[in-house]
């Protein structure tokens, strides 16, 4: 399967707690998007990469969310000191320079208590 | 700031009758557009996608209207099946720009009844 892949696809955690998601995107694809999505809503954008560098960050994104690229290929989310808020699915897409449409993974879904 | 609306939540079609959604936007800077299907507990998967240079684009069932003096675009989908029940979001990027954010819609349920 050479699609977008991510782990882990649900996790429950309290209040608190850090938590880190991995997404493994197609394999030629340069541009990695994270975006939440929460019941009833859009995608919402989070955060973008080409290659490595991360080229944007949503205002959404606050200073306990951090995402990395080391090196062009795969990538993390993390969230430190989760709060309920942060319940959603979390979604991430990849797409290659000369296409158009953004391939998504399943999601991981997080679950706060 | 909602730069890319769906007004209707959900849409009820009958079985081969056609479904029509439908999207506007507000970012004129907007010059691609695509539309994704997502069932639940899956991703969205990709549809159907319309360049600004385009007013019309056709892939089977699917045929994508865009009215770029109204800012506005539209899905087809006929004759309508069963298994198109789920929800449909549209999304917009300016491609043209220096980065290419894709920015999703809140989407339309579709249930599509035998």
């Amino acid at each position: 399967d050479t699609g977008v892949s991510q782990n882990p696809r649900h996790k429950i955690t309290k209040r608190g707690q850090n938590v880190t998601f991995r997404c493994d995107p197609i394999s030629e694809h340069n541009r990695l998007y994270w975006y939440r999505q929460t019941l009833g809503q859009g995608p919402e954008f989070l955060t973008y990469f080409q290659n490595e560098a991360q080229l944007e960050k949503s205002r959404l994104l606050s200073d306990r969310f951090s995402a990395e690229r080391p090196k062009g290929s795969f990538s993390t989310l993390e969230i430190q000191r989760t709060e309920q808020g942060d319940s959603a699915m979390y979604l991430c897409a990849s797409r290659g320079a000369n296409t158009g449409e953004l391939f998504f993974g399943e999601g991981s879904r997080l679950t706060v208590l | 700031d909602q730069q890319v609306k769906q007004n209707s939540p959900s849409l009820s079609v009958q079985e081969g009758r056609i479904s029509i959604l439908n999207c506007d936007y507000t970012n004129s800077m907007f010059d691609y557009f695509l539309w994704y299907k997502k069932y639940p507990a899956e991703g969205p998967t990709f549809l159907i996608s319309i360049s600004s240079i385009k007013d019309k684009n056709e892939d089977g069932r699917f045929t994508v209207f865009l009215n770029k003096s109204a800012k506005h675009l539209s899905l087809h989908i006929v004759p309508s099946q069963p298994g198109d029940s789920a929800v449909y979001f549209c999304a917009a990027s300016a491609r043209k720009t220096s980065y290419d954010k894709v920015i999703f819609g809140p989407g339309t349920s579709l249930s599509v009844i035998p």
